[in-house]
């Protein structure tokens, strides 16, 4: 069974700064890629995915996210994070070639994002 | 645009009620899932439905069923709620498609559940 890893727990930037978010996974076969993000009291919504292709992805709001695939990593970057960034991202992967679990997303534990003003 | 409804925002029950959770999918999606998400654990996959009728078990169905009689619903069901089923559900659905539309799962507003 595939697994993804997010490295940080809880990261804390100031406005205009760089962020990487890490993940990794673990699945030697075909996988998609998505980083979803759960704004305070909204639900979860898709920030980006990778799915082939070009190896650098670019989502909703600045965000992209680059497929390393020799490493198993998928993070997410922004050169500049606004306040209204603060939120919880996570990571998910879907093994492609799994079957009757193919549609099925395996999620990390999250990483909250704090920006301050 | 996909909307994911459930059935609640809140609610809170007592141990060893029967408790119903419901998901309404409104765009004719072929699977649907329910999670549940705690801090610090991330979302862990319950059960999910690739169709009327079908389920598959998630990484935690122990003190969970589920009930998907027509295509756009999906029900979580706890057959005695425990403190410890007490928790964030997240129902989701996705299209079975090939492609870069495939996939991707849409998520509803969650149904915070105390159990007390």
């Amino acid at each position: 069974a595939q697994s993804v890893s997010q490295h940080n727990h809880h990261v804390i930037l100031s406005e205009a700064a760089s962020l990487e978010l890490g993940c990794n996974y673990s699945y030697g076969g075909t996988v998609n890629l998505f980083w979803y993000v759960q704004y305070p009291g909204q639900h979860l919504q898709l920030l980006l995915k990778y799915f082939s292709g070009d190896p650098l992805v670019k989502g909703i709001k600045g965000f992209e996210a680059e497929f390393i695939k020799s490493k198993f990593s998928f993070n997410l970057r922004k050169p500049s994070v606004q306040w209204s960034d603060t939120a919880e991202y996570f990571c998910a992967v879907n093994a492609r070639d799994s079957g009757a679990g193919s549609y099925q997303l395996t999620f990390g534990k999250g990483t909250k994002l704090s920006v301050i003003p | 645009d996909v909307k994911v409804t459930q059935s609640s925002r809140y609610l809170v029950k007592r141990t060893g009620e029967k408790v119903f959770l419901e998901c309404v999918q409104d765009m004719d999606h072929e699977n649907m899932f329910w999670y549940r998400q705690d801090p610090g654990l991330g979302l862990r996959l319950i059960y999910f439905s690739y169709d009327v009728k079908m389920k598959e078990k998630g990484d935690i169905p122990e003190g969970y069923s589920v009930s998907r009689e027509k295509k756009e619903r999906f029900s979580l069901i706890l057959e005695s709620a425990s403190t410890n089923q007490t928790s964030m559900y997240l129902c989701a659905s996705s299209l079975t498609l090939s492609g870069p539309s495939s996939y991707e799962q849409y998520f509803g507003p969650g149904t915070r559940l105390t159990v007390t």
